[in-house]
């Protein structure tokens, strides 16, 4: 079964150094999706990305934040200057539909990203 | 600010009995709601999508949408101890949005 794919699991940064997060989206997905999730709270979402731009983002996805699509199967979430407050899980998720009704997203396993 | 509200729990319930979740949400433009089930440690896991009103129901579980109260809810039936999880409620309006989770406890 077809699945996301994330790499690292585990980033371990120190404060004020640029990290890459890493995810191979669904294959025949169009849709690719960045949430975070700190230590025991909700599921926050990040940014959606489509046709090679951004589409939606949240107030938390401010310019030390950006994406990328480097290629056909990678898709890049960039933290610049990361702060104490940048550790949490990452998601990325894919889905085939966009807005409107249909929106299934799949998850990836997530990377832990530690900053110290 | 759009929210999804859930009960934190935990909901605890015997095995076999049925487990009963609750997510209501503020925006009233949303379009489309999910159920995810989350392990501790792991990944969201999608479980159910319901985008009209009424029920659906897919093998032990059922979800249950009204707009007009703005409520969402889902039902497992016969629950087993490996149904325990954070079960999170997700609504698709202007943006994506999840709710804090239940924490289910399926006791043997």
């Amino acid at each position: 079964e077809p699945e996301v794919t994330q790499t690292p699991s585990h980033q371990v940064t120190q404060m004020g150094q640029e990290v890459i997060l890493r995810c191979v989206p669904i294959s025949n997905h169009l849709y690719f999706y960045w949430y975070r999730q700190i230590l025991g709270q909700k599921v926050e979402f990040l940014v959606s990305f489509y046709n090679n731009e951004i589409s939606e983002k949240s107030e938390i996805f401010d310019d030390q934040f950006s994406v990328e699509r480097p290629d056909g199967s990678n898709f890049t979430l960039k933290i610049r200057s990361t702060k104490l407050e940048d550790s949490a899980m990452y998601f990325c998720a894919s889905s085939d539909s966009g807005g409107g009704s249909y929106n299934e997203q799949f998850f990836g396993p997530g990377t832990r990203l530690t900053v110290l | 600010q759009k929210e999804v509200e859930q009960n934190s729990g935990p909901l605890s319930v015997p095995e076999g009995a049925i487990a009963s979740l609750n997510c209501t949400y503020s925006d009233r433009v949303s379009q489309s709601f999910f159920w995810y089930r989350q392990y501790s440690g792991k990944s969201p896991e999608l479980i159910m999508s319901i985008y009209s009103n009424g029920d659906k129901e897919d093998g032990r579980f059922t979800a249950q949408l009204n707009k007009a109260s703005q409520y969402v809810s889902l039902l497992i039936r016969d629950s087993q101890p490996s149904d325990s999880a954070t079960y999170l409620c997700a609504v698709r309006g202007q943006n994506f949005v999840f709710g804090p989770g239940t924490r289910l406890s399926v006791l043997p």
